[in-house]
């Protein structure tokens, strides 16, 4: 079965960056694009970005250019998202998802947690 | 970008008895192909969003028919017939015609 596995819990302090990292199983890797979304404590979801797993082409939304990277390694089966520049509003939890039009698998969540 | 809009913020529904959730779009996210371009999620507390409808109104493998989903255009349903305990969550609606991907602010549904 489809399973994507998302890296663990981090705490960064204000300015630093974080890599998250999305592990797929079930699939064929590329076949399929790989989205990265936001959801603050109690709010709804917010799109980050995706990255097409086969030509490593990637968009990210407006709010987060230039903070965000999206990469992949295609041996590893493996998505990343790095994200610059943290601040208080970037505590949430994060979610890679797969993409088939809508978002059929999802991974289980990375809470990053952004504190001095 | 498309504004995702739902109503109501919160629904209390006693079990067996029917949950209307309503989804605007900001603008068209109907297709030259004929296909509405809306999904609908379910999330519990501490779990990911998980999948319940796909274009508008195909329900997942799965997922029990009491979930339907109806609309087109700029105005989509989804219907809970006969609310189940397991039910309570926040719901969803996205639209995945063009970036930014972007999803309502959610719908909390709770027994009365």
């Amino acid at each position: 079965q489809v399973q994507l596995v998302q890296s663990g819990a981090e705490v960064k302090k204000p300015g630093a960056s974080v890599r998250v990292s999305c592990k797929a199983s079930g699939y064929i890797f590329t076949n399929d694009a790989i989205h990265w979304l936001r959801q603050a404590p109690g709010q709804s979801l917010e799109w980050v970005g995706w990255i097409n797993t086969d030509n490593g082409i990637t968009k990210y939304s407006e709010k987060f250019q230039g903070r965000v990277t999206i990469t992949r390694d295609t041996s590893a089966n493996t998505a990343y998202m790095e994200l610059s520049s943290l601040r208080s509003e970037d505590t949430a939890m994060f979610y890679c998802a797969r993409e088939t039009y809508y978002y059929g698998s999802w991974g289980q969540g990375t809470l990053v947690t952004v504190s001095s | 970008d498309i504004v995702m809009t739902q109503s109501p913020e919160s629904l209390t529904v006693s079990l067996g008895e029917r949950a209307t959730i309503n989804c605007k779009s900001s603008q068209t996210i109907l297709y030259s192909n004929n296909k509405n371009y809306l999904a609908w999620y379910q999330q519990k507390p501490g779990q990911p969003p998980k999948l319940l409808i796909s274009w508008a109104s195909t329900r997942e493998s799965g997922v029990p028919d009491r979930f339907s989903g109806s609309g087109s255009g700029t105005d989509f349903t989804l219907t809970i017939s006969g609310l189940q305990a397991e039910d309570v969550a926040v719901y969803y609606c996205h639209h995945y015609y063009s970036t930014p991907w972007t999803f309502g602010q959610g719908t909390k549904v709770e027994i009365k």
